[in-house]
């Protein structure tokens, strides 16, 4: 267990609704990342929340948008879903510590878009 | 800028015999590395990590890597490969640049292993 949870775990839903995935990171942890896993994509890097503040963008499309709230959970907005948004989205967290840690992931939300 | 690259997007071994999964990378400063396995529809999970101390590190899982400087390198080994070490591999850097922690992700390496 990795600390990092990530809800839904699974989310089925039509072309053109609107989706929020959560994520709650390790106790203490006050960056965030967000990431998009397909088959013909790989790893995808979306946005990076450091306490609050939006740090680096990815390939996050526009439809798309987060945010990382005071008590450093974060959720991602995905909006006008098409069908190949369907992916697993990952959320991870690294320590406070000033030098490079490790992140630690969430088992993903599996989202599938019919 | 900082970047990484996995050689081989598909690796085939057979159950005991070596595994080699390599990684080279390219960052302005002094780096940490890292190697993340995801197993089919699971998280990425930590392997091992390298910030600058000693250069061979041991991760879980029988799992090693050398950090070479002189050829931004970062390979993953294993002596014996297992059925269970099937799954994908990804190499990372990661750097302090801005006040912000930069990480970039290889694009990973499907590691078979065949009975």
């Amino acid at each position: 267990d990795s600390g990092v949870t990530q809800t839904p775990k699974h989310l089925i839903t039509a072309t053109g609704q609107r989706v929020t995935l959560r994520c709650s990171p390790r106790s203490g942890d006050l960056s965030v990342y967000w990431y998009q896993q397909s088959l013909d994509q790989g790893l995808q890097f979306l946005i990076q929340y450091y306490n609050g503040e939006e740090r680096a963008k990815g390939n996050i499309l526009e439809r798309f948008s987060a945010q990382q709230f005071p008590d450093l959970h974060s959720e991602l907005n995905l909006s006008s879903l098409e069908l190949g948004d369907s992916a697993l989205y990952f959320c991870a967290s690294s320590p406070r510590t000033g030098g490079p840690g490790e992140l630690f992931f969430g088992e993903g939300s599996r989202l599938t878009v019919l | 800028a900082q970047s990484v690259t996995q050689l081989d997007s598909h690796v085939s071994v057979s159950e005991g015999t070596p595994v080699l999964l390599r990684c080279n990378y390219s960052s302005s400063y002094s780096p940490s590395l890292f190697w993340y396995v995801q197993h089919p529809n699971k998280g990425l999970q930590l392997l091992l990590k390298y910030a600058s101390a000693a250069t061979l590190v041991k991760g879980i899982n029988g799992f090693e890597a050398e950090f070479k400087k002189s050829e931004t390198s970062f390979h993953l080994t294993k002596p014996s490969a297992h059925m269970s070490d099937a799954a994908e591999y990804f190499c990372v850097v990661s750097e302090w640049s801005g006040g912000y922690q930069k990480v970039t992700f290889g694009t990973g390496t499907k590691l078979q292993v065949i009975p």
